[in-house]
This record gives C-alpha cells, structure tokens and sequence, in this order.
C-alpha cells in the first residue's frame, strides 16, 4: 500500500541553523507529494508542494525536491527561525483516486534562540 | 473568505452520547475529507467525497458515519460515543487537481468520558 515515513523527532536546533527534515514514500504510481505544518493549537497549513518529478516545491525558505529515484521528498530550510516551532508532516495524494492524503506521523521542530 | 469552518471547536461526551461535528467549506471545491489526530499517529482518514452525493471509507472508518447532500457541506456524525474516539477532528478541502492542495479547518477536540 501507500505510505510516507519521516524522521523521528523531535528536532531541536538554534536560530539560523540549517534544517533537513527527511520523507520518504512508498506508493504505486506517481502522487503528488506535500508538506504541511501545525503550529500549536492551530490546524493544518500547506507550506509547499511538487506534483510531478524534479518538480521543486518553495515557500518561506523552505524548499523540497520530488524525487522518484529515492521516493524521497526532504523538507531544507537554510537558517531556521524561532517562528518556525512546529510540527511539519509529508504526505501524498494521487488525485485521480480520490485525492486522499496520506500522511506520516510529523516531525516536531523545536527553534531555541 | 472564511476556507473551511468546523463547529464545535470543543466538546465533551458521555460514552454512548451521539453527536454531528460540522464542517463547510466556502472555495467550490469538490474534494472533503475528515482525519483524526493522535499523538504519535499522524493524521489518519475516516471518511472522504469527491463530490455531493458521493461518499467512501478511509482508514478508520468505523463508529462514524458521513453524507455530502451539497458541495459546501461533509458533517461527521459518531453514532455511538467511545473513548477510543477521544481525539482531534480536522475537516479538508480540495481541489479535484492537486495543484493546490487541501485546506484545512482549524480541529474539533473531541473528549470522550
């Protein structure tokens, strides 16, 4: 079946810092792949996505690169921030089944200044 | 433009204690979907439609029950209350194409005692 796997965390670093969250997938087909985050008590928000392969998802300084060779889809940011405190999730979607997104069990990231 | 609306934001039950969560959303989008959240479990799919009308299972579908009799509305109804269904409601919405990928509400924590 369908599945995502990311590192376990939680992730603590200081400010500036570079940050690599790593996901990997496993799935029949090509999906579109995401990330999202949650900030506490909050729901969740797509932060960037990549819907086909090399395709390079950016948004906030972070970046992400669908690649098929390794069914990876590794969140980078180069100088985390305080505000980047969160739990980050990937996932995966075909949209020509449904579109249901599967999720792996999130990363929490933790910025201390 | 308010995206996707869930109501209760909070809710406390009795086991056996039946209730609706609502969710609606205002983008025209053909996709919705719950999940429930757990620590260390990521997001997991109850139920999902692909339009008014239509309806399917997802990962855990059991003790819930859905319908979708228009575009803007997906409640979720718990038929029997357990404590085992104590956990966080998030509703979502898309697109039929990935592109833009799925909208969040902001959760129902749900308590079951």
């Amino acid at each position: 079946g369908n599945s995502v796997t990311q590192m376990e965390g939680p992730v603590t670093l200081s400010e500036e810092a570079f940050l690599t969250i790593n996901c990997t997938y496993t799935a029949t087909g090509y999906p579109s792949l995401f990330w999202y985050v949650q900030y506490p008590g909050e729901g969740l928000q797509l932060l960037l996505k990549a819907t086909k392969a090399d395709d390079k998802g950016s948004n906030k300084g972070f970046e992400a690169t669908y690649r098929k060779e390794t069914t990876s889809f590794h969140l980078e940011k180069g100088s985390v921030q305080v505000s980047d405190s969160a739990v980050y999730f990937c996932a995966l979607a075909f949209y020509n089944q449904g579109g249901k997104l599967i999720f792996g069990q999130g990363t929490e990231l933790s910025v201390k200044p | 433009n308010a995206g996707v609306t869930q109501t209760p934001k909070f809710q406390v039950l009795k086991t056996g204690q039946s209730m609706t969560l609502q969710c609606a959303q205002d983008m025209n989008h053909e996709y919705m979907s719950w999940y429930r959240q757990d620590p260390g479990m990521g997001l997991r799919l109850i139920h999902y439609s692909v339009g008014a009308g239509i309806t399917d299972q997802g990962e855990v579908p059991n003790g819930y029950n859905v319908s979708r009799s228009t575009t803007e509305d997906f409640p979720l109804r718990l038929l029997s209350a357990a404590p085992s269904q104590t956990s966080v409601y998030f509703c979502a919405s898309s697109y039929s194409k990935g592109d833009y990928g799925y909208t969040f509400g902001s959760g129902t924590r749900l308590t079951v005692v």
